[in-house]
């Protein structure tokens, strides 16, 4: 059973950068899926941030494209995402998945990233 | 573009059956889509991945009172039998090349 843990500071100041990492275990990161990172604002819906695949190619939100690093560490079988200039509309519960034909079938347990000074 | 569109919200009474309804853009009625849950203060469960032609793969663990089905660019997610912890927000989620889209989601109360 493959599992995910986000990790990383829930408290970030405004114009900082958010940094959250996505630890993978019961299966390999190197496996033929695409590892994606989600969010959700307090009480709305949820958004597509980006994916890596295990060879480094991503693929980006385009409403987000130009703030997002997403990086992936097979030695550590973890995957991170870099958010820049960040402002209270970044405030949200980040989720990173696991895509298999598409469709997300493993989330982690989400964390509550607050952007506050 | 590729946008997937879901009532806002939805309601059956306990031990009834609902139908919710996630419907594709114009252009992209052949797509597949996943069906996800998210129960109030948990995290997104994968229910299933829907085809265009009705045929759907669950997850592991999901009761057959779920099941989906399509009709042009439409796809739905039926729940029967409905219990109280089926009382949560359903979003419908699907794939093109190097993009991925959410639908709004629904949120569905059990009477």
């Amino acid at each position: 059973q493959v599992q995910l843990q986000e990790s990383g500071p829930g408290l970030v100041k405004p114009s900082g950068t958010l940094s959250l990492t996505c630890a993978v275990s019961g299966g390999s990161i190197s496996s033929s899926n695409w590892w994606s990172w989600v969010r959700q604002p307090p009480g709305k819906g949820l958004e597509w941030i980006g994916e890596i695949f295990h060879s480094g190619s991503t693929n980006c939100n385009p409403s987000l494209k130009s703030r997002v690093t997403i990086l992936v560490d097979k030695s550590k079988n973890q995957f991170s995402l870099k958010l820049s200039s960040v402002t209270a509309a970044d405030t949200a519960v980040y989720y990173c998945a696991r895509e298999s034909s598409g469709s997300y079938n493993y989330w982690g347990q989400g964390t509550l990233v607050t952007v506050s000074s | 573009q590729l946008v997937l569109t879901q009532s806002p919200s939805a309601s059956a009474s306990l031990g009834a059956s609902v139908k919710l309804t996630c419907a594709l853009s114009s252009g992209h009625s052949s797509y597949a889509i996943a069906w996800l849950q998210q129960q109030p203060e948990k995290g997104p469960r994968y229910l299933m991945k829907l085809n265009s032609d009705g045929s759907h793969t669950k997850g592991d663990g999901i009761p057959d009172r779920f099941s989906g089905s399509s009709s042009g660019a439409e796809r739905y997610l039926t729940i029967s039998s409905l219990q109280s912890e089926d009382e949560a927000d359903y979003y419908c989620q699907t794939w093109g090349t190097g993009i991925r889209v959410f639908g709004g989601g629904t949120k569905l109360t059990v009477l």
